[in-house]
């Protein structure tokens, strides 16, 4: 059975911090990992990623994958309240069209 | 450009009954998914249209249906409701096959 997991579950930082959410898996047919923020209902789209060790960066957030390992993790700099959310990782299968596992998501909130 | 458009946001049904949900994609995106979030399970895949055909399917029991039409709306139909139904759907629509997914803001079911 295909397992998406991340953790931690949640966690609590204050404004300025660097976080480090973790995804790892175990799926048959890999064919790329991505990561959404979602803040109230609808999820968005933060990163994808098909090579191990090859960065994504999009402003303080940052991604990358592992390939031999099975995980990746994603990187918040400089944290700031309006980076609270749940950050859900998630992934496709080759020759699965758009449909995604997703792990259960990491809870993060940024306090003052 | 509009975003994906989910109706009913809200609704509350009784066990037994049967509800019909509506997903009207981005102009332009022809693939639409079906997700059910729930807070014990996250988010689980339940089908994807693509060209008015099936193009892959979840595990949920054949309770769980859709469609989808020429211009690309779907809808998903839940019959002989039960309280387990309970959840946010989450529809998404693509342009490619990457998973990258663009998310409609859900419609929330209750069922009592």
């Amino acid at each position: 059975e295909d397992k998406v997991v991340q953790s931690p579950l949640s966690l609590v930082v204050h404004e300025g911090d660097t976080v480090t959410l973790n995804c790892s898996y175990e799926v048959t047919n890999f064919r790329s990992l991505l990561w959404y923020k979602q803040e109230k209902k609808a999820p968005t789209f933060l990163f994808m990623l098909t090579s191990s060790g090859i960065e994504k960066k999009s402003g303080r957030l940052s991604s990358i994958l592992d390939k031999k390992e099975l995980f990746s993790i994603l990187n918040i700099t400089a944290t700031q309240t309006g980076d609270s959310a749940i950050y859900l990782c998630a992934v496709a299968f080759t020759g699965g069209g758009n449909k995604l596992t997703f792990g259960t998501g990491t809870q993060l909130k940024v306090e003052l | 450009k509009a975003g994906v458009t989910q109706t009913p946001r809200y609704l509350i049904k009784t066990r037994g009954q049967q509800v019909t949900l509506s997903c009207s994609p981005i102009s332009g995106h022809r693939s639409v998914s079906w997700y059910q979030q729930t807070p014990g399970q996250g988010l689980q895949f339940l089908f994807e249209y693509f060209s008015e055909t099936q193009r892959n399917k979840g595990n949920f029991p054949g309770r769980f249906s859709g469609r989808q039409f020429s211009n690309s709306r779907s809808e998903m139909n839940v019959s002989t409701l039960e309280l387990g139904d309970s959840a946010l759907y989450l529809c998404a629509s693509s342009l490619m096959n990457t998973g990258e997914l663009f998310f409609g803001e859900g419609s929330r079911l209750t069922v009592l």
